[in-house]
């Protein structure tokens, strides 16, 4: 019973197309991110969503666009795909607001690679 | 601004003995806490440990230990005992109090050697 998960695990697609990522937590968790890991296994947070709302992006093009149609899924979708998009991408939950003393829960990743 | 850095691309330890992954931290915020993260070659995310600012005493799971100087800025894991499966990528995380994010290093990546 995986606590967040991400689909889909691998995405290969041509540059100029838009794709999504799905991910959904069971954990009743009120806090979702996505992350985006490069080449060189760097962590980068790009968006913070707690109970739906959008509270951190850290300025990422406008052609990414999270949706989070309930707290328990944050979707990722993505426009016009650049070559530059290819990494892996995180999902992850934590508990709660002001919760700093939770871990966050990652989802598997998904693999992106634009050619 | 909170930071993190980690300062050792890479390390190896012979199984069976003890090593010491460097995280230094910046933060204006005195209430935050700190994680490590294990990533195998399989890719995810595996929580550690965890230790918060008002701690008094270091952090422990198993294994693993944190070494926390709040003087020094710096909260470093302490792998007692290596085994070939801690050979993964490690990294250092920090959440501030009432922040939305947690924000890593650029982590470590550990070579046990039989």
């Amino acid at each position: 019973d995986t606590a967040v998960s991400q689909t889909p695990k691998y995405l290969v697609t041509q540059m100029g197309n838009d794709k999504s990522i799905k991910c959904e937590q069971n954990l009743g968790h009120d806090t979702m991110y996505w992350y985006k890991q490069d080449s060189k296994k760097f962590l980068k947070i790009m968006f913070s969503y707690n109970n739906k709302e959008l509270i951190i992006n850290e300025t990422v093009p406008n052609r990414f666009s999270p949706k989070s149609p309930d707290k328990a899924h944050l979707n990722l979708h993505i426009n016009s795909l650049e070559l530059g998009d290819s990494a892996v991408y995180f999902c992850a939950s934590s508990q709660g607001l002001s919760s700093m003393n939770t871990e966050a829960f990652f989802g598997q990743g998904t693999r992106l690679t634009v050619v | 601004a909170q930071k993190i850095t980690q300062t050792q691309p890479g390390m190896f330890v012979q199984e069976k003995e003890a090593v010491t992954l460097d995280c230094t931290y910046d933060t204006s915020d005195p209430s935050y806490g700190l994680f490590w993260y294990k990533q195998p070659s399989s890719g995810e995310m595996i929580f550690l440990i965890y230790q918060g600012s008002y701690d008094q005493q270091n952090a422990t799971e198993g294994r693993y230990s944190l070494n926390f100087q709040k003087a020094r800025k710096s909260a470093n894991l302490v792998i007692s005992a290596s085994q070939l499966g801690d050979s993964a990528m490690y990294f250092c995380a920090m959440r501030e109090g009432g922040g939305f994010k947690t924000i890593f290093g650029a982590g470590t990546r550990l070579f046990v050697k039989a």
